[in-house]
């Protein structure tokens, strides 16, 4: 089975310009999540998309973050403009609806902002 | 509000012994537990997780978790560490605000970094 694949794996932009990240989850997995992981600290939630529809996007920075999963599959992740503070990596997961399923995780994309 | 705590920023075992990597953990409802392993630039893979049942949990690469209820804790352990087994490790929870509980994100630790020396 193939995993959640991520692109780009590395990424350097100057602050105030954007960047967009995609993720391609598991085939069949309806749930997909984007966390933001900033050196030293776990994983973060930014977005959770149920098929297409948003279900949490309660810790997305909304005026510089946006996400969008076109039909349910692919992901796109958007920083616009980025601070230096965004750096860190942007990891891409993805589940099956079923009981308290576990995510499986894309290799992340580490972002550097200069 | 739900929340996982390591207590440990890092532990260090010597190959060949029993290692465990401690969580606890604060939620409003039944847990559904999980613990991750991250090696240096990669994503995070699933070792084991806990939603009814048994205690004692067994996952890959020879790791278990035991669930205690009484003590809101989740640690993990394995009896013979490798050096193989170096690596960040992260507990997580579900969140349980959306879906009646069992489809939410997951609720991520600090991680502990285990150091498995020959």
């Amino acid at each position: 089975e193939a995993g959640v694949a991520q692109s780009p794996r590395y990424k350097i932009i100057e602050k105030r310009q954007s960047v967009a990240f995609w993720c391609n989850p598991i085939s069949g997995h309806a749930t997909l999540y984007w966390y933001q992981q900033i050196l030293g600290q776990g994983p973060k939630l930014l977005i959770q998309f149920q098929n297409n529809g948003v279900v949490d996007d309660s810790q997305l920075p909304k005026d510089r973050f946006s996400a969008e999963r076109l039909k349910g599959v692919d992901s796109t992740l958007k920083i616009q403009p980025a601070k230096l503070e965004d750096s860190a990596v942007y990891l891409c997961a993805s589940s099956f609806r079923g009981p308290s399923p576990e995510a499986f995780f894309g290799q992340g994309t580490r972002l550097t902002v200069v | 509000a739900q929340s996982v705590a390591q207590p440990e920023d890092q532990v260090n075992v010597a190959e060949g012994n029993p290692l465990t990597v401690k969580c606890t953990y604060s939620v409003s409802g039944n847990p559904y537990l999980f613990w991750y392993v991250q090696y240096p630039n990669r994503g995070l893979q699933f070792l084991l997780k806990y939603i009814t049942g048994d205690n004692l949990v067994k996952g890959s690469y020879g790791f278990e978790a035991e669930f205690n209820k009484s003590q809101t804790s989740f640690h993990l352990k394995k009896p013979s560490a490798l050096v193989s087994d170096s690596a960040l490790y992260f507990c997580a929870v579900r969140d349980q605000r959306n879906y009646g509980g069992s489809q939410g994100n997951l609720i991520f630790g600090k991680g502990t970094k285990l150091s498995v020396k020959p």
